[in-house]
């Protein structure tokens, strides 16, 4: 079985500010690791995704995601946080081999203070 | 192109109603996912259809819930006899195929009274 931890439940920054945004995740086999964006009343978007390959995973909107076997991490960042990068961001985790099914973490709101 | 589409968007229904949510995926996807939005529960897993072969169903959180993907393409995920702890947004997501990326639709709001 898999799962995935992403502390608190909010996180706000000022505009041009770091924003670091932590997932840890548990799986018996090697994981898929994902970082979904939701903005108000829209579904679901993809910003990156590691699978096999480099740990350093570059997304869209300038995100950016490193995988950590050691620490069972795959904290989300971006060097400088503009205003529309508030939205909550859930962290996944899928297994190989299997089929595929996302299990999400509880979300984390992002607010950026202007 | 076209993205993955709901609907209806919103629905009220009465507990103990029966309703039906509708998924069109992307075209030529052969991988299709139900997963449900719930302030209590989060983002969960309900049921996964992949091509011709069994779905499965190990998600659903009951046998009142229940889907079939005709065509292997849309999909429909019924709900009987609902009840209040049914109130969550119903997402539909495709991907090509196993491993591939999910591409969500914008969900379907299903209010219980």
């Amino acid at each position: 079985a898999q799962s995935v931890t992403q502390l608190g439940s909010h996180v706000s920054v000022s505009e041009g500010a770091l924003v670091l945004l932590r997932c840890n995740y548990s799986s018996s086999v090697p994981p898929y690791l994902f970082w979904y964006v939701q903005y108000p009343n829209q579904g679901l978007q993809l910003l990156l995704k590691y699978t096999t390959g480099a740990t350093l995973v570059k997304g869209i909107n300038g995100f950016e995601a490193e995988f950590k076997k050691s620490e069972t991490s795959f904290h989300l960042t971006k060097p400088s946080a503009h205003m529309s990068d508030a939205a909550e961001y859930f962290c996944a985790v899928s297994l190989t081999g299997a089929n595929s099914k996302l299990t999400f973490g509880k979300g984390i709101t992002l607010s950026v203070r202007p | 192109g076209a993205g993955v589409s709901q609907s209806p968007s919103n629905k009220v229904t009465e507990k103990g109603k029966d309703v039906e949510l509708r998924c069109d995926p992307i075209s030529g996807h052969t991988a299709l996912y139900w997963y449900r939005q719930s302030l209590g529960q989060g983002l969960e897993f309900l049921i996964y259809f992949q091509g011709n072969s069994a779905p499965d169903k190990s998600g659903l959180p009951s046998d009142r819930f229940s889907a079939e993907r005709t065509g292997g393409s849309v999909s429909t995920l019924t709900i009987q006899r609902t009840q209040q702890e049914d109130s969550a947004v119903y997402l539909c997501a495709s991907s090509r195929g196993q491993v591939e990326t999910q591409y969500f639709g914008p969900g379907t709001r299903l209010l219980v009274l």
